[in-house]
């Protein structure tokens, strides 16, 4: 079936620091992925999407690719801040929409 | 633009006692669902709906019932609560439509004592 794996946490950065969580999928046919962020005491909210092979998806500095030649979608961002400390979930949905499968959260720790 | 409302926010309750939580949403999503987030856990699907009248078991249903009546309400209905329900519960919906992002209620914190 469907599934996510994403990369286990915590992750601990310092502040301007690079940042790649790494998401990779299992699906049959052409799913959706995306990559939601929850902030401490907050429910998910969406940070980008990406519909197709090759799309990337971008919010915030944020990027990720739909690479379906290594069914990745890793998540990018250049230069970090301690705002973006959070909890981050890749998930897809197959094209169908009835239902959408997560991976189990990176934690994210950007220190001063 | 409310999206999805998740009443209460905050509940304790005791073993074996029976609640409601309540998911709203003003989207006309087809599509909504109920989850449970426990540590190291992520997120597991409870129960799902594509439409009124429609609903279907997720991986741990087992314990919480559910009913569509109407497209923008989905209550989820624990019957006899145990300390294992202790959990946040969050509730999203989405449209059918494919690749289309699901849409996330704040949550509800639930404790059974």
């Amino acid at each position: 079936g469907d599934s996510v794996t994403q990369m286990e946490g915590p992750v601990t950065l310092s502040e301007e620091a690079f940042l790649t969580i790494n998401c990779t999928y299992t699906a049959t046919g052409y799913p959706s992925l995306f990559w939601y962020v929850q902030y401490p005491g907050e429910g998910l909210q969406l940070l980008l999407k990406a519909t197709k092979a090759d799309d990337k998806g971008s919010n915030k500095g944020f990027e990720a690719t739909y690479r379906k030649e290594t069914t990745s979608f890793h998540l990018e961002k250049g230069s970090v801040q301690v705002s973006d400390s959070a909890v981050y979930f890749c998930a897809l949905t197959a094209n169908t929409g009835n239902q959408f499968y997560f991976g189990t959260g990176t934690s994210l720790t950007v220190i001063p | 633009n409310a999206g999805v409302t998740q009443t209460p926010k905050f509940q304790v309750l005791k073993t074996g006692q029976s609640m409601t939580l309540q998911c709203a949403q003003d989207m006309n999503h087809e599509y909504m669902s109920w989850y449970r987030q426990d540590p190291g856990m992520g997120l597991r699907l409870i129960h799902y709906s594509v439409g009124a009248g429609i609903t279907d078991q997720g991986e741990v249903p087992n314990g919480y019932n559910v009913s569509r009546s109407t497209t923008e309400d989905f209550p989820l209905r624990l019957l006899s609560a145990a300390p294992s329900q202790t959990s946040v519960y969050f509730c999203a919906s989405s449209s059918r439509a494919g690749n289309q992002p699901q849409h996330f209620g704040d949550g509800t914190r639930l404790s059974i004592l």
